[in-house]
């Protein structure tokens, strides 16, 4: 069955250093998602991408997030300066077409860890 | 602000009974909704999904229930099992472009 892969499954950095999380989405999926979730908390949308470009994003995500399709099969969620409330969990989503039917399904994630 | 959320942060269910978990949104216009499992360390799994033109979704022991004049979402499980035990979100489908916005999660914990 197709999944949505996410590397690496846990990231630890220092506070102030970028990071990327990175994603393949199902292959033939259009729309991409990314969410995070703090420990204990809800998910909460980040931003979604179709046709190589944002078409929503929300008030979490300022200019020190990024997100990019860079070949055709990854989709890569950049922090450039990393603080210590960007600690979470970070899934990826995809779904194939547009309209509310379609599902969105999520990678396993990537924990982040700011120290 | 527009919102969903669940009424119960955990269900205690013995095994082999029946579990309901509620979900109360406010966003009238939403029109589609989805019920999501997470399993400790995983991604949010795709459960089952309704579309506000119905009332009631069936799946493999899963059902979902919508009744739009109190703005309220429910799932049941049939014959609760020990693999069923995990966090349980709704999610409304909040905008053209597939964004998701969720409520709080029901921490299921199904006991022998």
């Amino acid at each position: 069955e197709p999944e949505v892969t996410q590397t690496p499954s846990h990231q630890v950095t220092q506070m102030g250093q970028e990071v990327i999380l990175r994603c393949v989405p199902i292959s033939n999926h259009l729309y991409f998602y990314w969410y995070r979730q703090i420990l204990g908390q809800k998910v909460e949308f980040l931003v979604s991408f179709y046709n190589n470009e944002i078409s929503e994003k929300s008030e979490i995500f300022d200019d020190q997030f990024s997100v990019e399709r860079p070949d055709g099969s990854n989709f890569t969620l950049k922090i450039r300066s990393t603080k210590l409330e960007d600690s979470a969990m970070y899934f990826c989503a995809s779904k194939s077409g547009g309209g509310a039917k379609n599902i969105q399904y999520f990678g396993a994630g990537t924990r982040l860890s700011v120290l | 602000g527009e919102s969903v959320g669940l009424h119960l942060p955990t269900l205690s269910v013995q095994e082999g009974d029946n579990s309901i978990i509620n979900c109360a949104y406010s966003n009238s216009a939403s029109d589609y909704f989805i019920w999501y499992k997470q399993e400790s360390g995983k991604g949010p799994q795709f459960i089952i999904d309704i579309r506000s033109n119905m009332d009631k979704r069936q799946g493999q022991r899963v059902t979902v229930l919508l009744n739009k004049t109190v703005k309220h979402l429910s799932l049941q499980i049939a014959a609760t099992q020990p693999g069923d035990s995990a966090v349980y979100f709704c999610a409304e489908n909040a905008d053209s472009w597939g964004k998701l916005q969720f409520g709080a999660g029901t921490q299921v914990v199904v006991t022998p």
